[in-house]
């Protein structure tokens, strides 16, 4: 299988604790995003990657929060301390530049903090 | 800022065609998209649409464009028990750019 995929699918953590996330996109894509997904609302853009510059990051990524895609490849999504707040669906999802632009998602990385 | 607008609920007969419909604010959309996204399930394209275009078909789906509204539509044809899904609407002014998704319309198929 040649799709996005992300790990872990689940993560229950304490809150105050940090908690990571990988994504590995469609290999040959060169721009990665990530969203948040909380139940009953549509995702939320977070940021997005070009290769390993990260290009933009949205309002909603408080400095808690850090993605980075250091090869161009993989990326990861870290979030220190958090809070409850934090809960969600972490989706990420990559994409050409070029083209019709749709993004091919991942199926989610469910965090939970209690 | 961009802000997309839908529905929460449709309801629909088995056999019967459903049309979600979805609000756009952003003038500079340029690519307006359709995910469905099924229970514990990541997103899926369905189809998207080009902002010079005022109609496309795909098979059973009818993507109807009003750039002057702003207004994107998606109609389903013979809708199927299997279409029951959460269906959402997204733009974005750049191809490979971000997209900026509406919150979702619930589509539930009675059979």
């Amino acid at each position: 299988d040649t799709g996005v995929s992300q790990d872990p699918r689940h993560k229950i953590t304490k809150r105050g604790q940090n908690v990571t996330f990988r994504c590995d996109p469609i290999s040959e894509h060169n721009r990665l995003y990530w969203y948040r997904q909380t139940l009953g609302q549509g995702p939320e853009f977070l940021t997005y990657f070009q290769n390993e510059a990260q290009l933009e990051k949205s309002r909603l990524l408080s400095d808690r929060f850090s993605a980075e895609r250091p090869k161009g490849s993989f990326s990861t999504l870290e979030i220190q301390r958090t809070e409850q707040g934090d809960s969600a669906m972490y989706l990420c999802a990559s994409s050409l530049s070029q083209g019709s632009g749709e993004l091919f998602f991942g199926e989610g990385s469910r965090l939970t903090v209690l | 800022g961009e802000d997309v607008e839908q529905s929460l609920f449709l309801s629909v007969r088995e056999g019967d065609s459903s049309v979600i419909n979805c609000t756009y604010t952003d003038s500079s959309s340029t690519y307006l998209y359709w995910y469905k996204q099924e229970p514990g399930a990541g997103l899926q394209l369905l189809t998207y649409i080009f902002s010079n275009m005022d109609m496309k078909q795909d098979q059973r789906l009818t993507v109807l464009l009003n750039k002057k509204d702003k207004h994107l539509s998606l109609r389903i044809a013979d809708t199927q028990t299997g279409d029951s899904a959460i269906y959402f609407c997204a733009e974005s002014s750049t191809a490979g750019n971000k997209l900026t998704f509406g919150g979702g319309t619930r589509v539930l198929v009675k059979p």
